[in-house]
């Protein structure tokens, strides 16, 4: 166990449809990743928080968005859903905001029909 | 945007080799970061490197941080079969507006056969 959670780890949903994956860093990390992994690709960075606020934007799309809560977990929403976005979805939690040494979570896997 | 050239993609060997696999970029890093990812799993950290010309093992495995910081490469001594998934190298840079920024190479995946 990592200590990163993510839920949920499958998620089986239909085109046009929004899901909201969540995520808990390890315990004491600020700063949250969220990357996208299609398959037998490698890791896409999307986006960034730290203690709350946006740090980094990666290549999100404009249907997607995140937050990071008060209470530090946070959610990425995905709306609009298409074929395409069927992948892996990580969260990684770090202490700071130097993106160093990243603690990823074992995924929640989206499956669009 | 920037990108790390990884290679190769995959690997198919016998048990008991060695392995060895690496990262170049054009651009310089200042961390170099080597994960690997179980099937299923997320990835997880295995070695990180901080000093250009660094060589830093964790058991049977070694990597060294290349003296451009533009490479850098990962060994595996005598693998075994829980050797097997994928590992990704990650190179760390400060951008332009100050921020920190990793990035991930594709991926080598690896196979053994026993």
């Amino acid at each position: 166990d990592s200590g990163v959670t993510q839920t949920p780890k499958h998620l089986i949903t239909a085109t046009g449809q929004r899901v909201t994956l969540r995520c808990s860093p390890r315990s004491g990390d600020l700063s949250v990743y969220w990357y996208q992994q299609s398959l037998d690709q490698g890791l896409q960075f999307l986006i960034q928080y730290y203690n709350g606020e946006e740090r980094a934007k990666g290549n999100i799309l404009e249907r997607f968005s995140a937050q990071q809560f008060p209470d530090l977990h946070s959610e990425l929403n995905l709306s609009s859903l298409e074929l395409g976005d069927s992948a892996l979805y990580f969260c990684a939690s770090s202490p700071d905001t130097g993106a160093n040494v990243l603690t990823f979570g074992a995924g929640s896997r989206l499956t669009v029909l | 945007g920037q990108q790390l050239n990884q290679s190769p993609q995959s690997m198919f060997i016998q048990e008991g080799e060695d392995v060895s696999m690496n990262c170049t970029s054009s651009s310089i890093f200042n961390t170099w970061l080597w994960y690997k990812q179980d099937p299923g799993e997320g990835p997880v950290l295995l070695i990180a490197l901080y000093k250009a010309g660094e060589l830093t093992s964790n058991g049977r495995l070694t990597a060294q941080f290349g003296i451009t910081r533009k490479d850098s490469f990962l060994n595996i001594s005598a693998s075994i079969p829980s050797d097997v998934g994928i590992y990704f190298c990650a190179g760390q840079r400060l951008t332009i507006q100050g921020a920190q920024k990793l990035v991930f190479g594709q991926g080598t995946r690896l196979t053994i056969n026993p």
